[in-house]
């Protein structure tokens, strides 16, 4: 069974950088075709995905804030990090920690993100 | 980035209604899209992927269908772990986008 959790501050102050954990079970981010990423969900808002990491090491980015973004793994942990530099108020949000589907079904590959963290509420203030 | 645009926002329905929720894409994508069902205070859970595929362990009276621009999600008979609000998410390009939700409440 596939488990990930989120750590990290619930409070940054702006201008900060924020640093994220995903500490996961069940699966090895080093096996060929899987990936971890990240998804935040401003409170009674939509969801909005940030990054992802390949097992290859490949790293993706939302195009809006990839200058803000660092996504890393560390396979010896089972941890993957997400670092966001220069945090505003409007990026008060919950983090949730994604392990995304890869599945074949004879034609093409599914990618949709089977297993979510809990979540973590950060919230950015003064 | 391709938005998806999800109806109604808010479905106020009753215990054993038939309820049907839209999601329509700025662009086709094929049958690349997922639903997720979120329940206050919770992660989402996925329900739906490629469209029309349940994931494990999802009750059949979920349903989706649709492929291009139009989606949809059915649930047959609602039970009272069906009031949540439901995303749906489209991975046919690397950026994924998801819908604005669609809460369904008791009437």
């Amino acid at each position: 069974q596939i488990t990930l959790k989120e750590s990290g501050p619930t409070l940054v102050r702006p201008t900060q950088t924020l640093t994220l954990t995903c500490t996961f079970s069940g699966f090895s981010v080093n096996s060929r075709g899987e990936s971890v990423g990240w998804i935040r969900q401003p409170p009674g808002e939509a969801l909005e995905w940030l990054s992802l990491i390949f097992w290859d090491g490949v790293e993706q980015y939302s195009p809006s804030l990839k200058n803000r973004l660092t996504i890393t793994k560390d396979i010896s942990k089972n941890q993957v990090v997400l670092t966001m530099t220069n945090m505003d108020p409007v990026d008060t949000a919950t983090y949730y920690c994604v392990h995304r589907l890869n599945y074949y079904d004879g034609t093409v590959y599914h990618r949709a993100f089977d297993f979510w963290g809990q979540g973590a509420l950060v919230t950015v203030s003064s | 980035d391709i938005q998806l645009t999800q109806s109604p926002s808010l479905l106020s329905a009753s215990v054993g209604d038939r309820v049907t929720i839209t999601c329509r894409t700025s662009r086709g994508i094929s049958n690349y899209l997922a639903w997720y069902q979120q329940k206050p205070g919770k992660a989402p859970e996925l329900l739906i992927y490629g469209a029309s595929t349940l994931q494990g362990g999802v009750p059949s009276r979920f349903s989706g269908s649709g492929s291009g621009t139009q989606f949809s999600l059915t649930i047959s008979s609602l039970q009272p772990e069906d009031f949540a609000t439901y995303f749906c998410q489209q991975y046919s390009n690397y950026v994924v986008t998801f819908g604005g939700g669609t809460k369904v409440e008791i009437k």
